[in-house]
């Protein structure tokens, strides 16, 4: 079975850094692509980029471009989304999901408040 | 870059055939194949349609998507309380530079 299961909730004070991370199992994670999406408070869903666990090749779409860090580690499974300096415009809800979006993981709530 | 958007709100009441549009901006929709996700709030989005028309098993057949030049469409029928939820239509392609471009979403209520 599939499986996509990322870290727990976070709440940050801006200018923190964080790394929230997404566990993959059931599949050959090397051979599929794993997208990070953002969804704000009350709006729609944004795909900020996507990474090739096999050669960690990545793709940031060009809101996110310079703004966060996807990194994937083959020997755990996991995928990571990092950021050096949080805002608080960067609360949200994020899901990685597998290349198409057949599997989603649960969602990591982020919450940037001072 | 495909734009797709989708009208803000559908409605409909029980039992009731509902459709959400989803229009792309250029002919490159043309190109690709569409998807459609279920999202409730507080959970994961939920695979609905891939490949324009094609349902992942478990999907109900009352949920069938379609697609038309540069538009696509989801159609919901025998519209039941749990079908309300957001609903987006989106294009994956890892060759581009936003390679997963999702429409705006429409909030789907039943009446």
């Amino acid at each position: 079975e599939v499986q996509l299961v990322q870290s727990g909730a976070e709440v940050k004070k801006p200018g923190e850094s964080l790394k929230i991370s997404c566990e993959a199992s059931g599949y050959t994670f090397p051979s599929y692509w794993i997208a990070w999406v953002r969804q704000m408070p009350g709006k729609g869903l944004e795909c900020m980029g996507i990474i090739y666990p096999g050669d960690s090749e990545t793709r940031y779409s060009p809101s996110f471009q310079g703004q966060v860090t996807m990194s994937a580690d083959k020997s755990s499974s996991t995928a990571y989304l990092q950021w050096s300096s949080l805002k608080t415009s960067d609360t949200a809800m994020y899901f990685c999901a597998r290349e198409g979006g057949r599997f989603w993981g649960q969602g990591t709530l982020v919450t940037v408040s001072s | 870059q495909p734009v797709l958007t989708q009208p803000p709100s559908a409605s409909g009441t029980p039992g009731q055939r509902v459709s959400i549009s989803c229009s792309a901006s250029s002919s490159d929709i043309g190109t690709h194949t569409v998807n459609w996700y279920q999202h409730l709030p507080g959970t994961a989005p939920k695979l609905l349609i891939y490949s324009n028309n094609q349902r992942p098993s478990g999907v109900p057949d009352r949920f069938s998507g379609s697609k038309s030049g540069t538009s696509a469409s989801l159609a919901i029928s025998g519209l039941q309380s749990e079908d309300e939820a957001d609903y987006y239509c989106a294009i994956w392609d890892d060759s581009l530079n936003d390679p997963w471009v999702f429409g705006g979403g429409t909030k789907l209520t039943v009446l």
